[in-house]
């Protein structure tokens, strides 16, 4: 299994700023995903992030509000843009092991925007 | 979209009794995956199964991948207070080289000692 490093591990933010997160694998892998999980709720996919390529965003999601950056194979930052009390969640990175196999998660990152 | 119906919302058990949840679905999948999540941490996988009828193990857990593939069940036997959390149910089908998890909206467990 990977090991999965996610930074900050929780913040709170004034509305109409921008939080950028940290995801650190201890391995190369393929494709990285960022999931929002809000207050009580499931997993939502945000995003599948590919090294060199353009991050493919899921229906609800755009770039202009979740920039990603997928540098190498084992890092990849989120970005929440223009933040408001509605993006108050949890941010999930997480890596395949291997494509179509399980998936693993960071900690998460708690946001509270106020 | 893909939708997975998970049930029970949340269950309220005494200590050492057996656990039983479920996943279905209407959509076909080929991965099953169940994970447990407890406050502040992300999801940890459980157990992970790929083929129908698939039975498996992970030592008070066993989960198995229904054989019309649309439906998974969790089972923890002789439950102790460590197995409070949530759990969630995900399931994906890969294919043409796309791979997306699913996942359930979670079972909140709580065990009473």
């Amino acid at each position: 299994s990977a090991v999965i490093s996610q930074k900050p591990s929780r913040d709170i933010c004034q509305r109409g700023t921008s939080l950028t997160i940290q995801c650190q694998v201890d391995s190369q892998v393929t494709m990285m995903f960022w999931y929002r999980q809000q207050p009580g709720q499931s997993l939502t996919l945000i995003a599948t992030a590919n090294q060199g390529s353009e991050a493919t965003y899921e229906s609800g999601f755009v770039i202009d509000k979740f920039p990603i950056s997928r540098p190498n194979l084992t890092f990849s930052t989120l970005t929440v843009s223009n933040m408001s009390p509605e993006d108050s969640s949890i941010y999930l990175c997480s890596v395949e092991s291997a494509p179509g196999t399980e998936a693993f998660f960071g900690q998460g990152t708690r946001l509270t925007v106020v | 979209g893909q939708q997975l119906n998970q049930s029970p919302q949340s269950m309220f058990i005494q200590e050492g009794e057996d656990v039983s949840m479920n996943c279905t679905s209407s959509s076909i999948f080929n991965t099953w995956l169940w994970y447990k999540q407890e406050p502040g941490e992300g999801p940890v996988l459980l157990i992970a199964l790929y083929k129908a009828g698939e039975l498996t193990s992970n030592g008070r857990l066993t989960a198995q991948f229904g054989i019309t593939r649309k439906d998974s069940f969790l089972n923890i036997s002789a439950s102790i207070p460590s197995d409070v959390g949530i759990y969630f149910c995900a399931a994906a089908y890969s294919g043409a080289g796309s791979y997306q998890l699913t996942f359930g909206k979670g079972t909140k467990l709580s065990v009473i000692p």
